[in-house]
């Protein structure tokens, strides 16, 4: 089966602090995603990626950026954290076509 | 641009019951279409998904839906609940521009009744 690893499930940061969120895949994925999830807004897309150094923006980059330097692996990076950004973060891999699979999810509180 | 509206942001049913969660697109082009599901405090799991084979497509957890271009529908159901059905289910759809990039809807909670 395809996992998709999330470093973190549950991850405490301070207002101001740099955040990031790893996530690796293990089956040579070209597609990766990273959503935040709020209560009544349903799944947002931040960021994604179709290829090795490759990114583009989703419906809600502002305060983010991202990292892949390697095909298995992208980053979310949280330049400098802010309450409104505490959320769960999921990250998904693809193959076009097949549907995403998803990581276990981290849930990032932001003091 | 693609969209996803999901009738019903919370169901209720009873265990042996039949589950319909309604899921309706924008588009009148042909999209790839899927049923997701998410129990707490965990990522997404594929249920099932359509991509332009049969219109009636079984998924895992003896789910099913079928697509219905004329309605611009995928409903997903199940004859009989059980109680660890209870879940948020989430329909998608493949973007216009892009297969490659899934657009969710707003998400449907299942409650089931003993």
């Amino acid at each position: 089966d395809v996992k998709v690893t999330q470093s973190s499930r549950y991850l405490v940061k301070r207002t101001g602090e740099k955040v990031f969120l790893e996530c690796v895949q293990d089956m040579d994925h070209e597609n990766m995603f990273w959503y935040r999830q709020d209560p009544g807004l349903g799944l947002r897309l931040i960021y994604f990626s179709y290829d090795v150094k490759m990114k583009e923006k989703g419906d809600i980059p502002e305060g983010y950026s991202v990292s892949r330097e390697k095909k298995e692996r992208f980053s979310l990076i949280l330049e400098s954290a802010s309450t409104n950004q505490t959320s769960m973060y999921l990250c998904a891999s693809s193959l076009s076509g097949y549907g995403y699979t998803f990581g276990s999810g981290t849930r990032l509180t932001v003091v | 641009a693609q969209s996803v509206t999901q009738l019903g942001s919370h169901v209720s049913v009873s265990e042996g019951a039949l589950v319909l969660l309604r899921c309706n697109y924008s588009s009148s082009v042909p999209p790839y279409l899927f049923w997701y599901v998410q129990y707490p405090n965990q990522g997404l799991q594929l249920l099932l998904k359509y991509t332009s084979a049969a219109t009636l497509v079984k998924g895992i957890n003896g789910f099913e839906a079928e697509f219905k271009k004329s309605e611009t529908s995928f409903h997903l159901t199940k004859p009989s609940a059980h109680m660890s059905d209870a879940a948020e289910y989430f329909c998608a759809v493949s973007d216009d521009t892009s297969y490659d990039k899934v657009i969710f809807g707003p998400g449907t909670s299942l409650s089931v009744i003993p």
